[in-house]
């Protein structure tokens, strides 16, 4: 079946531009997850949504981050002026949010570079 | 808060040998536990997870056992083959979901 997508594959912008990247959940999923993983690190929590709300957004490292979930399936994660610091792989996952043990799925990613 | 430890890489075996990667966390509560791997060109998989104190979990010949009294999840496999070349990264979950993560371990396995 389909999996976790994630669009684009790779955003090469510049400093100061606006940025958003797309995830397509696993069909049924509502809980989906965005994490991003600069180079030689694990990757980092930024968000988790339970339907169409943020559950919990604690990871966004500050207000230029943002991400909607309007009809609970597909997020967008925006990034306004960007930084150079920015620059990672995007991750978005999907888990059937029923149980805190519920395996998150991933997709494979955004790789984000500014310049 | 939660966080994890793991062996830090890059681990280089013989094919056949026995392979252990380490990792211990800290968290609140009772969190559940992860091996996640990435193999190259590909986006990150579950490997095996445990849920629960005592639980093993297991998962193409890959197993590791929830410890509480130490707070570990070692992974272990008893013969890795060429094709377990990848970087693992163990994580841990609590009441809020949100995975927090190893840095990762990268095994080469040669032939």
């Amino acid at each position: 079946g389909a999996g976790v997508s994630q669009t684009p594959s790779n955003k090469v912008t510049e400093k100061g531009k606006y940025v958003e990247l797309r995830c397509d959940p696993i069909s049924g999923h509502t809980a989906l997850y965005w994490y991003r993983q600069s180079l030689g690190q694990g990757p980092e929590f930024l968000i988790y949504f339970q339907g169409t709300g943020a559950a919990d957004d604690s990871g966004l490292p500050n207000d230029r981050f943002f991400a909607v979930r309007p009809e609970g399936s597909v997020s967008t994660l925006k990034i306004q002026r960007t930084e150079r610091g920015d620059s990672a792989v995007y991750l978005c996952a999907s888990s059937l949010g029923q149980q805190r043990t519920d395996t998150q799925y991933f997709g494979p990613g955004t790789r984000l570079t500014v310049l | 808060g939660n966080s994890v430890t793991q062996m830090e890489g890059p681990v280089t075996l013989s094919e056949e040998a026995f392979l252990t990667i380490n990792c211990t966390y800290t968290a609140t509560g009772y969190p559940s536990l992860f091996w996640y791997v990435q193999y190259p060109g590909e986006g990150l998989q579950l490997l095996l997870k445990a849920t629960k104190a005592d639980d093993k979990g297991s998962n193409k010949g890959f197993e590791a056992t929830y410890r509480k009294e130490t707070t570990s999840f070692h992974l272990e496999k008893g013969s890795v083959q060429v094709s377990d070349s990848a970087v693992y990264f163990c994580c841990n979950a609590g009441n809020n979901r949100k995975l927090i993560w190893g840095l990762g371990t990268s095994l080469a396995v040669n032939p």
